[in-house]
């Protein structure tokens, strides 16, 4: 069955980094993932595809304080530079034989 | 650039029906598949359907498979999702997501209309 699984909260200091992970069941290790942005009172905002051998996709306009990597079955997103405007939600997402999948967020919150 | 609009949402009873529509700019339609995601109160994106770019083929999730229907007219460049028999779990803001390149992956989304299935 193809899960993906994400810590409910993080939190990161102002300017510190922060790396968000988001876990691949077990025989679904090669598949992409994307990162979506979830903030109060807007829609969702695409940040980037990553895919298992690690070769990301941005969105338009995402800042380059935000990038993706990959190593076997987890997908990372780490923000550096954490600003204010960056809490969130932040969702994984993947595509199965024929349905979607998203992971149950993470929280972060910037102290 | 990119601009989706969700409309049609609204408060309704259980075992209701309601049409969502979504009008789409500043992309070519008819190159891109459409879904639609939703967001339970106090819960995470769940995605519910995917139509391709062409309408020749329709993805649900199971909890909506044979009560809701995803639609697309191309001369409109809208997207819609009929929904049938609605259930008090359904309710959400729903969301409206072009399909990047590569089945199954959204790399825009629409603002969202709230659905309330109350008695």
């Amino acid at each position: 069955q193809l899960v993906l699984t994400q810590s409910p909260s993080a939190s990161a200091s102002l300017g510190a980094s922060v790396k968000l992970t988001c876990t691949l069941s077990s025989g679904h290790s090669t598949y992409a993932i994307s990162w979506h942005q979830l903030q109060p009172e807007k829609g969702p905002r695409w940040l980037m595809k990553v895919s298992g051998d690690g070769r990301r996709t941005m969105g338009d306009g995402i800042p380059d304080r935000f990038s993706g990597s990959s190593s076997g079955a987890e997908r990372y997103l780490t923000i550096s530079n954490v600003q204010s405007e960056d809490e969130a939600e932040y969702y994984c997402q993947t595509w199965g034989t024929g349905f979607g999948v998203f992971g149950g967020g993470t929280k972060l919150t910037v102290l | 650039q990119v601009q989706l609009v969700e409309s049609g949402g609204g408060v309704v009873q259980p075992g209701g029906s309601l049409r969502l529509s979504c009008a789409a700019s500043g992309f070519t339609f008819n190159d891109y598949g459409m879904h639609w995601v939703r967001q339970a109160p106090g819960k995470g994106l769940e995605w519910v359907a995917l139509i391709r770019y062409d309408g020749s083929n329709e993805f649900y999730a199971e909890s909506v498979k044979g009560r809701f229907t995803i639609s697309r007219d191309n001369s409109k460049n809208t997207l819609f999702l009929q929904m049938n028999s609605l259930r008090p779990e359904d309710t959400a803001v729903y969301y409206c997501a072009k399909d990047g390149r590569g089945l199954g992956y959204p790399d825009s989304w629409g603002r969202g209309t709230l659905v309330t299935v109350s008695s």
